[in-house]
């Protein structure tokens, strides 16, 4: 049972137009949601971070906005550059659960010349 | 600026045989996840430990696999007798806090490069 779905295994964006990688969710539970990056060989690293309590939450080129009646949520990247190639994960939980953190199964973004 | 050291990064088991990872944790965190990637999916949760405490193992297969976090040193994912589906690249992770009841606080995690288990 897949609680956190990203639909689109790949992504491929020229640099400088933006990138939209999107999540949905079923568990309705889920009140707070992240975004982590990873290069190959690499560990995930943090992106960005929303609360159900917000419907955006932005930083830099990245804006994450949260949908909470769709269950949906999606990560902005403007303007997309070549470093931000990788793959890009989305997590959730719940809160008072301790950081136990539900993943997608991600998304690899590809940002061309 | 040492952040979660995970090894060995690549191991190489037989059939049958264990395998132990070991995490160290971020300095001045006292909270560590292990989670578990298989080929072309996402990192699924395993156990979540505190010093000599395990908080959460609803992740953990119940047989074979066994976590620890000692008063000193590393924690340590243990799998016996491994089998070729054991092959996964586990990632550790560690936070200063946990999730905090009643918050939003769930505290982002940091974590390892990973150790890749091959079971041949």
């Amino acid at each position: 049972d897949q609680q956190v779905k990203q639909n689109s295994p790949s992504l491929s964006v020229q640099e400088g137009r933006i990138s939209i990688l999107n999540c949905d969710y079923t568990n309705s539970m889920f009140d707070y949601f992240l975004w982590y990056k990873k290069y190959p060989a690499e560990g995930p690293t943090f992106l960005i971070s929303i609360s159900s309590i917000k419907d955006k939450n932005e930083d830099g080129r990245f804006t994450v906005f949260l949908n909470k009646s769709a269950k949906h949520l999606s990560l902005h990247i403007v303007p997309s550059q070549p470093g931000d190639s990788a793959v890009y994960f989305c997590a959730a939980s719940v809160s008072g659960t301790a950081s136990k953190l539900t993943f997608g199964t991600g998304t690899r973004l590809q940002v061309t010349l | 600026n040492a952040g979660v050291m995970q090894n060995p990064r690549h191991l190489v088991r037989r059939r049958g045989q264990e395998a132990r990872l070991r995490c160290s944790p971020m300095k001045g965190h006292s909270h560590v996840y292990w989670y578990r990637q298989l080929p072309e999916e996402g990192l699924k949760f395993m156990v979540y430990l505190q010093k000599e405490n395990i908080i959460d193992e609803s992740g953990m297969p119940k047989e074979r696999f066994s976590a620890e976090f000692p008063k000193e040193g590393p924690s340590i994912l243990r799998i016996q007798q491994v089998v070729r589906g054991d092959s996964a690249a586990y990632f550790c992770a560690s936070s200063p806090l946990p999730g905090l009841a009643g918050t939003s606080n769930t505290g982002e995690l940091f974590f390892g490069e990973g150790s890749r288990l091959t079971v041949l």
